[in-house]
């Protein structure tokens, strides 16, 4: 069975400081992992996908196969990064409970 | 514009009667889900297609919500006899599967149900 474990509901980081939001998986074949945001009043849009390792809007994330993680981690926070996180595995795309990042000024 | 659309935006409906839901995806995306997504948690997977297929129905969904793709290309969302419990935000969401690798998903704004 998929599943996705986000074990942090809210983290408070403070501006220019390092952020990392922790991510479990849990699945028997092949896993392709996401990172979603979703921003205040706006639909949930990707972040990033482990497949292309790009970074977006300083975003990183490597998947770690031995821990089964996904961690995404940002050196220094911004005050927009503020929003809610989530974590998605695919193929059939199960999300986690996702991290509310409130960046504190 | 040429994201996922839904309709209704919001729906306010008696408990015990029927709803459905529309989602006009991505013009070329042959996947489409749906999720379920209630204050303070991640959207909870409720079925995907491919094209017109059926490829999955979750199992914490009851026998009163269906989900047809007639055509491949729109999905409706059917709530049979509502509870109070059905009220949250349904979102749907496309992606373009080329065989094993596939693009991300992209999410419409929702339909917020409440049921009173």
């Amino acid at each position: 069975a998929q599943r996705v474990t986000q074990p942090e509901k809210l983290l408070s980081v403070f501006k220019g400081a390092p952020v990392e939001l922790k991510c479990n998986y849990s699945y028997s074949g092949s896993p392709e992992l996401f990172w979603y945001v979703q921003y205040s009043r706006q639909r949930l849009q990707l972040l990033l996908r482990h497949i292309s390792r790009e970074s977006i809007k300083g975003f990183t994330a490597d998947l770690n196969k031995g821990e089964t993680s996904f961690h995404l981690k940002k050196p220094f926070a911004q005050e927009e990064d503020s929003a809610m996180y989530y974590c998605a595995l695919g193929p059939k795309i199960i999300f986690g409970k996702g991290t509310r990042l409130h960046i504190l000024p | 514009d040429t994201g996922v659309s839904q309709n209704p935006r919001h729906k306010i409906t008696k408990r015990g009667q029927n709803v459905t839901f529309r989602c006009d995806p991505i013009s070329e995306h042959n996947r489409l889900y749906w999720y379920r997504q209630t204050l303070g948690q991640g959207p909870e997977f409720l079925t995907y297609f491919q094209n017109e297929a059926q490829l999955e129905k979750s199992r914490l969904l009851s026998d009163r919500f269906s989900a047809e793709r007639p055509k491949g290309s729109f999905s409706t969302l059917e709530i049979q006899r509502t509870e109070q419990g059905d009220s949250a935000m349904y979102l749907c969401a496309s992606s373009l599967d080329l065989g094993g690798a596939y693009t991300e998903a992209f999410f419409g704004q929702g339909t917020r149900l409440t049921v009173v």
